[in-house]
């Protein structure tokens, strides 16, 4: 089983519909958790940190659930420049000192 | 957004042949990071450095070497190419904490025929 797992999608949606993405975890001791998105051929870029008691940053929400060990990422209002790879990535605990990335999600928001 | 700047950003070499790639911030950032990208794989941690000549492996070691001689180059390399490098390689950087917030390079698109 893979450390940090997501369906590859792709999702396509069209605009302004809301579009939810899961990301499941191995290890239930892990401590952080960020989005990060991917544009075709660019370099990833952190889109938000995800925090226990969930966050919110304008059109996208984060939640956590340990118990379940997963985390997702909302986007609601889909936008064209939407479209991306969302990538997951956890951080385990221990002092295990690397980030384990998800393979991504990709999103195809369309008009 | 963050100054770092990969070279070459892209390249073709044959097997067998030494390689070089170079990563550059101009952040005075203290950790950077080399990461490979291969489809259907997350990014897989190379190596990584926390100081200049303090260097550590990462998941995906083998077959590459690196060097942080100053606070602001990052180099990489693989001392003989073999296929299974062929991918793409991207550099990153935090400011202060193993593992905070990763900036990324534009990345380096290694062909090993």
């Amino acid at each position: 089983r893979k450390e940090v797992e997501q369906d590859p999608g792709p999702f396509n949606v069209p605009e302004g519909a809301t579009v939810a993405f899961n990301c499941t975890y191995s290890n239930s001791a892990s401590q952080s958790f960020f989005w990060y998105r991917q544009d075709c051929r660019k370099e990833p870029k952190l889109l938000m940190s995800v925090y226990s008691s969930g966050n919110e940053d304008g059109r996208f929400t984060a939640q956590l659930n340990r118990a379940s060990q997963y985390i997702s990422l909302l986007i609601r209002d889909s936008k064209l420049s939407d479209s991306a790879t969302y990538l997951c990535v956890v951080t385990p605990s221990g002092g295990y000192n690397k980030l384990i990335f998800g393979a991504g999600t990709r999103l195809a928001v369309h008009p | 957004d963050a100054g770092i700047t990969q070279s070459p950003r892209h390249k073709v070499t044959e097997t067998g042949t030494p390689v070089t790639l170079r990563c550059h911030q101009t952040e005075n950032h203290r950790y950077m990071y080399w990461y490979r990208q291969d489809p259907g794989h997350g990014l897989r941690l190379i190596h990584y450095s926390y100081g200049v000549k303090d260097t550590d492996k990462g998941e995906v070691s083998d077959g590459y070497s690196v060097s942080r001689s100053k606070t602001e180059d990052f180099l990489l390399t693989l001392e003989s190419a073999t296929s299974s490098q062929t991918s793409v390689y991207f550099c990153a950087i935090s400011e202060e904490t193993l593992n905070e917030k990763l900036f990324f390079g534009s990345g380096t698109q290694l062909s090993v025929l």
